[in-house]
């Protein structure tokens, strides 16, 4: 099995501030990794794919990163609405989603 | 619109079962392999099931294989997840998540449903 490992868990910030999480996978797995956004009491929604692939519609200046076993979702400039929990998955073999990183206001 | 709603979700305890539905509209199903994707409270996010399109493949993770079954159909715009042996440790929010691309390809996730809560407790 394929193991993700996420940091920080949590990340406190401020409107403007540039965030970066982290996702290391226990094996390599090229670029199959997705980047999903989660609200409280709603659905995650797909915000990268294919490691640094935009899906249709999430704003640009979230970006993401990395190949093999590195992997990185940046925010450029946090903004109020960006406030949420993200989850990693890679999706070489089967499915693994990492831990989750809060990003609450500091 | 493209939309995926689970239903099905409740209180039943240790040992009962539960069949969960996820109905699809705004796209054409059959094409499309699915997922089942839980959630304990305050938890993060666990890969359940995974079925292509044709009914072809099924994957199960080990957490629930021997006692989950998923499965589809396809005039019905459908897609199940019967639980049996439900434990404690299987509650939580129950998702059914599209592929992104069609065909069977093991992707990532594009389109979610709200999610229908699973409490397994005497």
């Amino acid at each position: 099995d394929i193991q993700m490992t996420q940091s920080p868990s949590t990340l406190s910030a401020s409107v403007g501030d540039r965030v970066t999480i982290t996702c290391r996978a226990s094996h390599n797995i090229t670029n199959w990794v997705a980047w999903y956004q989660q609200k409280p009491g709603k659905a995650p929604r797909l915000l990268i794919y294919r490691a640094s692939n935009l899906e249709s519609g999430v704003p640009s200046r979230i970006s993401g990163s990395g190949s093999g076993t590195e992997f990185t979702l940046t925010i450029s400039s946090l903004q109020p609405d960006d406030f949420a929990t993200y989850h990693c998955q890679q999706y070489s073999s089967l499915w693994t989603f990492g831990q989750g990183t809060k990003v609450e206001v500091k | 619109e493209v939309q995926l709603v689970e239903s099905g979700g409740g209180l039943v305890k240790p040992g009962g079962s539960l069949r969960l539905s996820c109905t699809a509209s705004g796209f054409t199903f059959s094409s499309y392999s699915m997922n089942w994707v839980r959630q304990a409270p305050g938890k993060g996010l666990e890969w359940i099931s995974f079925i292509s399109h044709s009914n072809k493949y099924i994957y199960d993770a080990d957490s629930v294989r021997g006692r989950f079954i998923i499965s589809r159909d396809n005039a019905k715009n459908s897609l199940y997840l019967q639980m049996n042996s439900l434990r404690a440790e299987d509650t939580a929010v129950y998702y059914c998540a599209r592929d992104q691309r069609e065909g069977f390809r093991g992707d990532a996730f594009d389109i979610w449903g709200r999610g229908t809560l699973v409490i397994v407790s005497s």
